[in-house]
Parts: C-alpha cells; structure tokens; sequence
C-alpha cells in the first residue's frame, strides 16, 4: 500500500512563494503527480514527475526524489486564485494497482492580499 | 483536452432509494475508469476499478453489493448507489483513462463530480 503525507494547511502571501511537501511510501511506484482542487469541484492536473528531478510549467514546479520518497510542488508569483487544496497523488504500478491512484489528504493552501 | 463527464451534477433522494451516475468519456476511449468517494475536507478515496467488459474491482471495505458498477461500454461507467442512507452522503468523483496516453503521463481525467445528499 501506500502511505502519502502532506501539510495540511498552509497561508502566504500574494506574489509569494510556497512549497507544499509530500512524503510517501510504497510498494510500487509509477508517478507521482499533483492537482488542484477548488471547493465542490474535480481536480485539475497540475504536473507529474516519473524520474528524479525538477519539472518546470509556468508558475507551478514539482520536484522528485524516489529514493527519499518526497516530492514537493513549488507556487511562484501566488495569485488569489491560488487559493485550493493540493493534492499529492502515488500512482501504482503493481499488477493490482497498474493506474491506480492514491491521493494524500491535500494541502489547503490560502492566499492573502 | 480529454473531456469527461458526470450526471447528474448533483442528486438528492430519500433514504432506502437507489440513484445512479454516469460517467461518460466525451472524446476518448476508456477500457479502465476509476470512482472516487470525498467526504467534506477529506481526499479522494479510491472506491473501486471499472473495466469495460468484466467486472469491477472494489477496493478494502467498499460493499460492492451497495456500489454496483457497470462499464458496458468504452465511454460509460455507472456507479449505483443502492439503498442510500445519509451516511452515503458524499461527492463520488469518476476518472476515466485514456489508454492511447499509458505511459505517457497525464493519462487520467477526472469528471466535475456529483453531489449525493441522502435524506
């Protein structure tokens, strides 16, 4: 199985950076990718990272370590719109789990003016 | 983008009634789709494994007799949710996968949600 921790709220400023960590264990790893979620809606597919490293798309960034089980996504230049939950989601790759996801708690991240 | 759709967009019924939803993959074909269960300020739970043409797999302590699900087609799945009490009060979330994208990354796509409330 599949155990994903992540913040659960984090607050920062317009035009701000923030960095929501997640950290993850499991049996069988095929990507890691993160969405965005706004209230009473589905999640929007933010970025994913199958190798180690940095993965650039506009203002989003996800980063990968599969040896440390941790990956983190990185908001530049926060805007209000921002203002979601984040979701950090381990998609499987044994033969039980091919596709699966397993979605971490999310991350509530609130912009202030 | 790949579009997939949900419906209803949200349901209310009385307990001990069944209600049914759709999840239809609008421009892409999708031989697996997944559905999801959110309670308020909660994640996504994985509820169960739709594959089109066989039976769906369940995951740990879902009642596939409460949850039947049908995917008879490439570009629909039902989720019924039989005899509801207000406890199945939820946002039940369908993803479909595009096949033509495995491997590739982004290869789920996840419909707008249906809101059950169980009177």
């Amino acid at each position: 199985g599949q155990n994903i921790d992540q913040p659960t709220e984090m607050t920062a400023t317009e035009g701000a950076i923030v960095q929501i960590n997640c950290t993850y264990q499991t049996s069988g790893f095929n990507g890691l990718f993160w969405y965005q979620q706004h209230a009473g809606e589905a999640p929007t597919f933010l970025s994913y990272n199958v190798l180690d490293g940095l993965e650039e798309k506009g203002r989003f960034s996800s980063f990968l370590s599969r040896s440390k089980g941790y990956s983190y996504l990185l908001l530049k230049e926060l805007q209000m719109k921002d203002s979601a939950s984040y979701l950090c989601a381990v998609r499987g790759l044994t033969t039980d789990s091919w596709g699966k996801f397993q979605f971490g708690a999310g991350t509530q991240v609130v912009v202030t003016p | 983008g790949a579009v997939v759709s949900q419906h209803p967009s949200w349901v209310i019924c009385k307990s001990g009634t069944s209600v049914k939803i759709e999840c239809r993959s609008l421009d892409f074909q999708a031989t697996t789709m997944f559905w999801y269960r959110q309670f308020p300020k909660q994640s996504l739970m994985l509820m169960a494994t739709s594959n089109e043409g066989s039976k769906a797999t369940y995951e740990q302590g879902v009642e596939k007799d409460k949850f039947l699900i049908n995917h008879a087609s490439l570009t629909l799945s039902t989720l019924t949710v039989t005899s509801a009490h207000p406890e199945d009060s939820s946002f039940y979330i369908c993803s479909a996968r595009d096949y033509k994208l495995a491997g590739v990354g982004n290869e789920q796509f996840f419909g707008p949600g249906t809101r059950l409330t169980v009177l």
